[in-house]
């Protein structure tokens, strides 16, 4: 069974960090591109960061640029995203999430709820 | 970037009865390697998202085959042919042509 579970999610005040990461499971986890994708509350969906399969392509949102950054391990089949300089329009549901372009089949995580408030 | 724009942005709908999506790009979705990168999605509530349709108009594993997809260039369509209670939701499409990836404002569809 395919698992994307991400964790580190939490209340945060502006500025501050956060490190979230997702452990994957029941796919070959290092054969794909891996996304953020984000959902502040009762709005709509967010792509925020990219990172191809063997780590060498990152891409991000103009919003997250040169705050955030995404890294993976594919020997602990985990995706991580480095959250900087948090603002308060950060606050979403950040999901974890593999989306390849061509093929039929997608891989969701259950989203993990960050919070930006003082 | 591009802009994705959908309409309607609420659809209520009869069981039974077909629906329909319109989303628009701001630019032309066919990449440099020929395809087209338009996507659609199906969030139920409290779920996470779900693809349903990846370039324009192939289903995902798993998905019904109500649901088509159709268009090109910067104009496209998600068509449910018969609606049924599980679709209930937001649709999103998104396109994966060009970076950053965006997706249109949703669709709320909700059964009259």
């Amino acid at each position: 069974e395919v698992q994307l579970v991400e964790s580190g999610g939490g209340l945060v005040q502006p500025g501050g960090s956060l490190r979230l990461s997702c452990a994957a499971s029941g796919f070959t986890f290092s054969s794909y591109w891996m996304y953020w994708v984000r959902q502040a509350p009762g709005k709509g969906l967010e792509w925020v960061a990219t990172i191809k399969n063997d780590g060498g392509e990152k891409y991000y949102v103009d919003s997250v640029k040169g705050r955030f950054t995404i890294s993976r391990d594919n020997a602990k089949n985990s995706l991580y995203l480095q959250m900087n300089s948090l603002r308060a329009e950060d606050t979403a549901l950040y999901y974890c999430a593999c989306v390849p372009r061509g093929a039929p089949f997608d891989y969701w995580g259950q989203g993990t709820l960050v919070t930006v408030s003082s | 970037d591009v802009v994705m724009t959908q309409s309607p942005l609420s659809l209520p709908v009869t069981l039974g009865q077909p629906a329909s999506i319109s989303c628009r790009s701001s630019q032309s979705l066919v990449h440099s390697d020929g395809n087209t990168y338009l996507n659609w999605f199906q969030q139920r509530p409290g779920q996470s998202p779900r693809r349903l349709i990846y370039k324009v108009s192939n289903r995902d594993s798993g998905v019904p085959d109500r649901f088509s997809g159709s268009g090109s260039g910067t104009d496209f369509t998600l068509k449910i042919s018969r609606v049924e209670t599980e679709d209930v939701g937001v649709y999103y499409c998104m396109q994966a042509t060009h970076w950053p990836w965006t997706f249109g404002q949703g669709t709320k569809v909700e059964i009259k």
